[in-house]
């Protein structure tokens, strides 16, 4: 049965880089069939796709995010990653990485696997 | 970006009751290859997502089969037939036929 599971800092301090990563296992993050996704939820709140990265590197991003985040893939150690920098308290929440599973090209399909989430709080 | 907007945002439901969730969508979800790609998403209290239903009306593994969806176009419709105590939580909808992914505020379905 496939897992997933964030790792990474819980405090990050505002205008720094937060950094997350997700280790995928029972499943290989080479698959043609998934894309891999981060969510996030702020506290008390509902859910906000920051993000998909295929296999080969291929990404799509939120629009209202782009222009500070960046998802990388290593196959090599069946992980992916999320950068999101110049942070604000606005971005405290739980962080979810996620499986799609592709039902038609590009990335359309259904979210079938998630992680248990890592609260992420932003404060000096 | 597909604002997608569910009613009620709180459901209190009598146990062995049915339960119906709406979900509207501000531009129709079926993607150009005739495909729907709607998901009904149940988070139970401090857990993750988990996912109900896809494609509309497609439950996915191991969903109980008194969850059911439906809809078309823009109206969308996540039915429990008899309400149980384990299916308290809150019920959100997603689309997935045009970037952004985006998702609904949520439903909170709790026992009477």
């Amino acid at each position: 049965q496939m897992q997933l599971q964030e790792s990474g800092p819980g405090l990050v301090k505002p205008l720094e880089t937060l950094s997350l990563t997700c280790t995928v296992s029972g499943d290989s993050i080479s698959s043609s069939s998934h894309y891999w996704v981060w969510i996030r939820q702020p506290p008390g709140k509902g859910l906000e796709w920051i993000g998909s990265i295929y296999y080969s590197g291929r990404t799509y991003y939120n629009p209202s995010l782009k222009s500070r985040v960046t998802i990388s893939v290593d196959t090599s150690k069946n992980q992916f990653s999320l950068k999101l920098s110049s942070v604000t308290v606005a971005d405290t929440a739980v962080y979810y990485c996620a499986k799609l599973t592709i039902s038609a090209p590009p990335a359309r399909g259904y979210f079938d696997s998630w992680g248990q989430g890592t609260l992420v709080t932003v404060s000096s | 970006d597909i604002v997608m907007t569910q009613t009620p945002l709180s459901s209190p439901v009598t146990l062995g009751q049915p339960a119906s969730i709406s979900c509207r969508s501000s531009q129709s979800l079926v993607h150009s290859d005739g495909n729907t790609y709607l998901s009904w998403l149940q988070q139970r209290p401090g857990q993750p997502p988990r996912l109900l239903i896809y494609k509309l009306s497609n439950r996915f593994s191991g969903v109980p089969d008194r969850f059911s969806g439906s809809g078309a176009g823009t109206d969308f419709t996540l039915i429990i037939s008899r309400v149980e105590a384990e299916d308290v939580g809150v019920y959100y909808c997603t689309q997935a036929t045009q970037f952004p992914y985006t998702f609904g505020q949520g439903t909170k379905l709790e026992i009477k």
